[in-house]
């Protein structure tokens, strides 16, 4: 799988959009990308996926640059309960048989008022 | 509502002690998987199973038992061999949805263990 990595931790002001950046320079031509949150002591909960086209939901949007190299978590209005840590991972998407999917420390985002 | 149900939210137990914890799905989902989180780290994959009666081994699985005889339930036996079992776990399934799906796992609320 190809190696992610992010920021340890972001701050974002209440209403403003938060940027959520990830690299990811080894990924291969049929991985996704994938995001995850973890609000404090509740599991993870899927935010969105993409290959190589933004992708847009009622939760967040997912810009993907056109090397694939990198890739933007945005929450356009961000508030309190954005609060928490955003895991990105890449993956095949079919994954076939069973697979391990690991999580790194991700990046911790702080919304303030 | 569909989802993953993890019994019990917490757990206090002495040292020396097997333990049990419970993870139960109704998302007709084919694989499940346990993570353990420690404080301020990111989540390891202990087990996960594709399959009833297939399960592979994780990043860490000394000191852990799992069984999967139903397709709704993974259990993760937490034994005494495992030396530093307080933890945060974590159990997930993973839905197909297609190619693109195939990636996205539904998380339970996790149970706490505390070996006292």
């Amino acid at each position: 799988d190809a190696k992610t990595t992010q920021p340890p931790s972001m701050d974002c002001a209440e209403g403003r959009a938060a940027n959520l950046p990830c690299n990811h320079s080894t990924i291969s031509g049929n991985e996704y990308v994938y995001w995850y949150r973890q609000i404090h002591s509740q599991g993870p909960q899927y935010i969105i996926h993409g290959l190589k086209n933004n992708e847009t939901n009622e939760m967040a949007s997912l810009i993907i640059t056109e090397d694939r190299k990198s890739s933007t978590l945005i929450l356009p209005h961000a508030t309190l309960r954005d609060t928490a840590v955003y895991y990105c991972i890449v993956r095949l998407g079919n994954t076939g048989t069973a697979s391990k999917l690991t999580f790194g420390t991700g990046t911790r985002l702080q919304v303030t008022l | 509502d569909g989802g993953i149900t993890q019994s019990p939210k917490y757990l206090f137990r002495k040292e020396g002690q097997n333990v049990t914890l419970s993870c139960e799905q109704n998302l007709n989902h084919d694989a499940m998987y346990w993570y353990r989180q420690d404080p301020g780290q990111g989540l390891r994959l202990i087990y996960y199973s594709q399959i009833v009666n297939d399960f592979q081994k994780g990043d860490i699985a000394e000191g852990y038992s799992v069984s999967r005889e139903k397709k709704e339930s993974f259990p993760l036996t937490v034994t005494s061999a495992q030396k530093n079992p307080t933890a945060f776990y974590l159990c997930a399934s993973r839905g197909t949805g297609g190619i693109s799906g195939a990636n996205v796992l539904t998380f339970g609320a996790g149970s706490r263990l505390t070996v006292l």
